[in-house]
């Protein structure tokens, strides 16, 4: 089976700009899950979706938001982009039990 | 949510040395996992382990849950050991700990 994979693998934007990411699971898992990882905050959750509806959500602000398809593969957008936004955009796919995670995608905003 | 420690912080090995790595989680849980970040940023899975003990070659891991604790066990360690190893917690929302980062000198 092939594993998660993500694009792009490396970003860069401007402040005030949006960035769209984009997530395939391993094919037949329905639930997607995003994690941001930045050196002071270390992995955070910020959203998963199954069968197509967000059924948790962290604590970040609504200007990070999602969406999961039909074929379960999932996107997720930030809109007006600020510094502390840099940071390494990890998703997952779950089976039945463990999750497995993707490449990520590095964003750096500038 | 679950809070998630881990430590030591950091680990300096010889070549050869055994070592153990503690995850501490605050609730009970359904989900325990063991990760090992490449240095590309990817995590790579190294247990699924909720309870119980498993090995997987010179890696073993024990998770008590009862005691809300999970032990990673790294044997002969070698230099392709390096790197930052993760706990995370919780089912579908995983919680992290700050990690152990292991240096393994030749």
């Amino acid at each position: 089976k092939a594993g998660v994979t993500q694009t792009p693998r490396y970003l860069i934007k401007t402040r005030g700009q949006q960035v769209t990411l984009s997530c395939s699971p391993i094919s037949g898992h329905r639930s997607v899950s995003w994690y941001q990882q930045t050196p002071g905050q270390g992995l955070q959750f910020l959203f998963e979706y199954f069968s197509e509806t967000q059924r948790n959500k962290g604590n970040f602000p609504g200007r990070f938001s999602g969406r999961q398809f039909s074929n379960s593969r999932s996107e997720m957008n930030v809109s007006t982009l600020e510094l502390g936004d840099s940071a390494l955009y990890l998703c997952a796919s779950r089976g039945e039990t463990e999750q497995y995670f993707g490449p990520g995608t590095r964003l750096t905003v500038t | 949510g679950i809070q998630v420690e881990q430590s030591p912080p950091d680990l300096i090995l010889q070549e050869g040395a055994n070592s153990t790595l503690r995850c501490n989680f605050s609730d009970s849980v359904n989900n325990l996992q063991w990760f090992h970040q490449n240095p590309w940023g990817q995590l790579i899975n190294l247990f699924y382990i909720p309870s119980g003990t498993k090995q997987n070659g010179r890696l073993s891991a024990t998770t008590v849950a009862t005691e809300r604790y999970s032990l990673l066990y790294i044997s002969s360690s070698q230099t392709t050991d390096s790197g930052v190893y993760f706990c995370a917690a919780g089912d579908y929302k995983l919680s992290f700990g700050a990690g152990t980062t292991v240096t393994v000198r030749a």
